[in-house]
């Protein structure tokens, strides 16, 4: 029953290794977004696609890019960690439509990325 | 531009006695207002929404939140904790100026004692 699923669960990386996570769903939903959450922290929205239109938020660092192949999948690309980039990463998705404000969010279980 | 609130970053009680978990929201349209529980090293999971229909909005798990738009306020309460109660909460706002991009509090941590 999943529907949004997240791999890996949990991921190690060296400093200044590249790390790619990735985030499906079967909601066929039109907006896909990742959060970055710090231990005892909120999440923070680095970027979210509605559809194929990619929209960085501007505090997000160059470091971090994502790719959307499809309504399913969605990649978060980090290309060089550091060890700030340790935290929970949480995709999520909702229904997006642009005249309904009042979605909710579905999100996955998150990655735990350790970046040594 | 949206903001939320909220007021505690923890609350302790004991099992069985109520709940109240505070958010204050600022927004210069009617927002919906959410709120998501996460528990340790899990996702988000929705208690409850509010989008206009009414004020008093029941959700899972026996919380409710009651939207006072006077006070700005979308408060978070149960009448008797579990101790399975016990996670972060965040309170969530969408909508204004017709944006669909959600704006998270930063957390309250609920702790319950047996």
């Amino acid at each position: 029953d999943a529907m949004v699923i997240q791999n890996p669960r949990y991921q190690v990386t060296q400093f200044g290794k590249p790390v790619t996570l990735s985030c499906s769903q079967t909601l066929n939903h039109n907006v896909m977004y990742w959060y970055q959450q710090k231990s005892s922290q909120a999440p923070k929205l680095l970027f979210h696609y509605y559809d194929k239109d990619f929209n960085n938020e501007a505090d997000t660092p160059d470091n971090f890019q994502s790719r959307r192949p499809n309504t399913s999948f969605c990649f978060l690309d980090i290309r060089s960690p550091g060890l700030g980039d340790t935290a929970m990463y949480l995709c999520a998705t909702s229904r997006g439509n642009r005249g309904l404000i009042n979605e909710k969010l579905f999100f996955g279980s998150g990655t735990q990325l350790s970046v040594l | 531009a949206q903001s939320v609130t909220q007021l505690d970053s923890h609350v302790s009680v004991s099992e069985g006695t109520p709940v109240l978990l505070r958010c204050n929201y600022s927004s210069s349209y009617s927002p919906s207002l959410f709120w998501y529980v996460q528990h340790p090293n899990k996702g988000l999971q929705l208690l409850l929404k509010y989008t206009s229909a009414a004020t008093l909005v029941k959700g899972i798990n026996g919380f409710e939140a009651e939207f006072k738009k006077s006070e700005t306020s979308f408060h978070l309460t149960k009448p008797s904790a579990h101790m399975s109660d016990a996670a972060e909460y965040f309170c969530v706002v969408s909508g204004t100026g017709g944006s669909y991009i959600p704006t998270f509090g930063r957390g309250t941590s609920l702790i319950v004692h047996p």
